[in-house]
């Protein structure tokens, strides 16, 4: 168990829907990154955020957005989904975040099916 | 042609064997090297990170890099059944501390 707890596990929903998806950290950890998992895709980078301000942004979809509150966890929300959003959502979580030794740690992530 | 390439296998082997992975790259920023490893409907945990080109060993596990070629390698000695999972190799630049990630590999180690 890595510390860093998501929720839903599953998510489910329709094309056209928004959902929201939450992190929360592990204890200490002021940084946290948002990833998506698609098999087409792998891995990919979507934002970083540290002690509740943006520090780096990947391929993100201006679709999606993400928020850390002052308690540190995380939310991603997708907006508009499409079939081609459904996939992996990890979200991982490190002391700094700005080092690039600093490990970091992923949650067991949510998987959102589109229908 | 993306950055980091990984050939996703599958990579089935009798226990005991060692199993090769290995990634290249194409961004010469990439200074920071992962590799972690993914077990089924679980999140990727991180098994061994470098910087420098050489070996780096710990256990079972020994990294490889070489910058000049733009080529990094895992091996897994006295591979075990637990070692059945995906592994993905991940890289850095030096002040971009998100990660880029390889397609992973899915490896099964058979008893």
């Amino acid at each position: 168990d890595s510390g860093v707890t998501q929720t839903p596990k599953h998510l489910i929903t329709a094309t056209g829907q928004r959902v929201t998806l939450r992190c929360s950290p592990r204890s200490g950890d002021l940084s946290v990154y948002w990833y998506q998992q698609s098999l087409d895709q792998g891995l990919q980078f979507l934002i970083q955020y540290y002690n509740g301000e943006e520090r780096a942004k990947g391929n993100i979809l201006e679709r999606f957005s993400a928020q850390q509150f002052p308690d540190l966890h995380s939310e991603l929300n997708l907006s508009s989904l499409e079939l081609g959003d459904s996939a992996l959502y990890f979200c991982a979580s490190s002391v700094d975040g700005g080092s690039n030794t600093d490990t970091q740690y992923f949650g067991p992530g949510t998987r959102l099916t589109v229908l | 042609q993306k950055e980091v390439e990984q050939d996703p296998g599958p990579l089935s082997v009798p226990e005991g064997a060692i199993v090769s992975l290995n990634c290249t790259y194409s961004n010469s920023a990439f200074q920071y090297f992962m590799w972690y490893r993914q077990y089924s409907r679980k999140g990727p945990e991180l098994l061994m990170y470098t910087y420098s080109s050489g070996n780096k060993e710990d256990g079972r596990f020994t990294a490889q890099v070489d910058k000049s070629s733009k080529y990094i390698s895992l091996f897994i000695r006295d591979s075990q059944p637990s070692d059945s999972a995906t592994y993905l190799c991940a890289m850095s630049g030096r002040h971009d501390y998100k990660l880029s990630f390889g397609a992973g590999t899915t490896v099964t180690v058979r008893a």
